[in-house]
């Protein structure tokens, strides 16, 4: 079983600059997750899709970050625009139940 | 809300030693607990997880975690720590009601030769 996909990798932009990852779950899974994970600290979540309706986005900041997921499978987060405070790695992740599954996650460094 | 404590940023250990990562958490209903383990450069992997049942759950490469629900601890063990180990430990808490996911900050574990 192929499991999550996400790209870039890495990713470098300068500050103000706008940036969007991509993510594809694990087949079946209805419930995707974006998380941001700052060097030193665990995981936070960004938001939370279940099929393609939002569940929570309540630590989102919604003036410069957004995310959908059409058709209820693969999702895109973008950054617009950056801020130095953004670097961090952005982990997608997805779940049928309890257990959540996590990509390899996006590196970002705003400069 | 719950919450999730991991007193020890960095826990460096000898090869073939003991080692306990300690997590405490706090939640008003109930929980499952997970342990995720991340190899530099590379995303989450579960370690092992307590959803009901028997309070001590084992992983397949050795590590060991008990529930304990009258110290809100699920502490991770191992009997012997190989090079291999050497990675970040985050716990997390999983309830319901929030239907998500609540990390502690990580420990990260070095096992040195």
């Amino acid at each position: 079983e192929a499991g999550v996909a996400q790209s870039p990798r890495y990713k470098i932009i300068e500050k103000r600059q706008s940036v969007a990852f991509w993510c594809n779950p694990i087949s079946g899974h209805a419930t995707l997750y974006w998380y941001q994970q700052i060097l030193g600290q665990g995981p936070k979540l960004l938001i939370q899709f279940q099929n393609n309706g939002v569940v929570d986005d309540s630590q989102l900041p919604k003036d410069r970050f957004s995310a959908e997921r059409l058709k209820g499978v693969d999702s895109t987060l973008k950054i617009q625009p950056a801020k130095l405070e953004d670097s961090a790695v952005y982990l997608c992740a997805s779940s049928l139940a309890y257990e959540q599954y996590f990509g390899p996650g996006t590196r970002l460094t705003v400069t | 809300a719950q919450s999730v404590t991991q007193l020890d940023s960095q826990v460096p250990v000898f090869e073939e030693a003991p080692v306990e990562l300690r997590c405490n958490y706090s939640s008003s209903v109930s929980v499952y607990l997970f342990w995720y383990v991340q190899y530099p450069n590379q995303g989450l992997q579960l370690l092992l997880k307590y959803l009901s049942g028997s309070t001590l759950v084992e992983s397949i490469n050795g590590f060991e975690a008990e529930f304990n629900k009258s110290q809100t601890s699920f502490h991770l063990r191992k009997p012997s720590v190989h090079i291999s180990d050497t990675a970040e430990y985050f716990c997390a808490v999983f309830t319901g009601g929030g239907n998500k996911l609540t990390f502690g900050t990580g420990t990260q574990l070095k096992v040195e030769l």
